[in-house]
């Protein structure tokens, strides 16, 4: 059971350049999440998905986009990198609403250079 | 704009001392999570509360929920060097949000 993966693991970009970063989840979880962390911020919510074909948007939604038509798969697209966008990414399900908890894949570190 | 706060930031003890993180809002939690994150990995669910003035404890880990829900506190006795990590306390608000927003986390390192 392998519970969230992401890929890659780690990414170096130049700004302007896109890419997607992958999560996928075999736990059957109804809710999806893109986390990004930075030092001393804690982890910041990009976006997040109460099922397929539902995304909404977090705290720091701005260049990235996601997309969610299976209940396995959440990818996380940035349109034009930038500098600012360097972070550890983290994707993460939960069964539902409420108490639940969140179940974290080991995330992406990600360099624009 | 931070909505949930913890304190402190960086914490460096001794094995077998005893320590306390906090986690503070101006708003009202309808639950609050604690995680624990170790490095090159995601944070793992450490417990959630959901009552005000609920304790709950894991082992050598106390957790509290503020009577008025908007704080939360972990206290953890006779600390040992695999407690070393980030500890982050989340917290989901309650109406038709399904957003959990995590606070700025705390750093614990415990030396030998």
């Amino acid at each position: 059971n392998a519970g969230v993966t992401q890929t890659p693991k780690f990414q170096v970009l130049k700004t302007g350049q896109s890419m997607t970063l992958q999560c996928a989840q075999d736990m059957n979880h109804e809710y999806m999440s893109w986390y990004r962390q930075d030092p001393g911020m804690g982890l910041r919510l990009i976006h997040y998905s109460v099922g397929a074909g539902i995304t909404d948007q977090g705290e720091v939604p701005n260049g990235y986009n996601v997309s969610r038509s299976t209940t396995e798969d959440f990818p996380l697209r940035l349109l034009s990198a930038a500098p600012s966008q360097t972070s550890v990414y983290f994707c993460a399900a939960r069964r539902g609403a409420g108490i639940y908890g969140y179940t974290f894949g080991s995330g992406t570190r990600l360099t624009v250079v | 704009t931070q909505l949930l706060e913890q304190s402190p930031q960086f914490l460096s003890i001794q094995e077998g001392e005893n320590l306390t993180v906090y986690c503070n809002s101006s708003s009202v939690f309808s639950s609050l999570q604690w995680y624990r994150q170790e490095p090159g990995e995601g944070p793992v669910l450490l417990v959630t509360v959901v009552t005000g003035g609920e304790v709950k404890k894991l082992k050598r880990l106390t957790f509290q929920f503020g009577d008025a829900r908007k704080d939360s506190s972990l206290h953890i006795t006779a600390a040992q060097p695999g407690d070393t990590g980030l500890y982050l306390c989340a917290g989901r608000y309650g109406g038709a949000t399904n957003k959990l927003i995590f606070g700025t986390g705390t750093l614990l390192a415990v030396q030998p």
